[in-house]
């Protein structure tokens, strides 16, 4: 069965860095794009970026553009979310998600089907 | 901020039906997909609806997706204690080239 497993979070301070892992087990790794998406205190779910099957291409949500980065290791099944410069808005819970793309008619469309559990980041300013 | 705008609480008696809108532009539900993603308190999210009316595996079918236009809806029939949780709905934006997530909407059963 599908499971992604994050690690990494933790209480840092304001303009510090924190590397996110999310393990993935259960299906093959190298063949789904991936997502990172976080929900802050109070707030509802954003989306933070993705990243494609092969890691060619990335994109992010405008707030974090800069400052962090997605990649991955297909060799390791794990995906990564390295966040510089962060701030007290960036404290949130972090989750990874598999990104499915559900094909109609020959156009393909995003589907996160599988989540992990999340992993707290604090930031402290 | 989020583009996709829903009501922020929707409630009801136990069997009743509960329906949450999602409002959206060309640029997101008018040109793709919907998604409808469930979380409970404490849980991670669940994949509720996929490609705007479909059921995921296991998930009951007193759920069930529309969409029209630029907007969609989740309804839930015959509701229950468990449905109480947070609903988004979300798609691909092709102009911010990212997933958006709808505002939530928090369902209580009364």
């Amino acid at each position: 069965q599908v499971q992604l497993v994050e690690s990494g979070g933790g209480v840092v301070q304001s303009g510090e860095s924190l590397r996110l892992s999310c393990a993935a087990s259960g299906f093959t790794f190298s063949g789904n794009g991936m997502h990172w998406v976080r929900r802050a205190p109070g707030k509802g779910l954003e989306w933070v970026a993705d990243i494609w099957y092969d890691g060619s291409k990335q994109y992010y949500v405008d707030s974090v553009k800069g400052r962090f980065t997605i990649s991955r290791d297909n060799s390791k099944n794990t995906l990564y979310l390295q966040m510089n410069s962060l701030r007290a808005e960036d404290t949130a819970v972090y989750y990874c998600a598999r990104d499915y793309w559900d094909c109609i008619s020959g156009t393909c469309y995003k589907v996160l089907d599988y989540w992990g559990q999340g992993t707290l980041v604090t930031v402290s300013s | 901020q989020s583009v996709l705008t829903q009501p922020p609480s929707a409630s009801g008696t136990p069997g009743q039906r509960a329906t949450i809108s999602c409002s959206g532009s060309s640029s997101n539900i008018g040109s793709n997909t919907v998604n409808w993603y469930q979380q409970l308190p404490g849980t991670a999210p669940k994949l509720l609806i996929y490609s705007n009316d479909q059921r995921p595996s296991g998930v009951p079918d007193r759920f069930s997706g529309s969409k029209s236009g630029t907007s969609a809806s989740l309804a839930i029939s015959g509701l229950q204690s468990e449905d109480e949780a947070d609903y988004y709905c979300a798609a691909w934006d092709d102009s911010l080239t990212g997933y958006v997530f709808g505002t939530g909407t928090e369902v209580t059963v009364l």
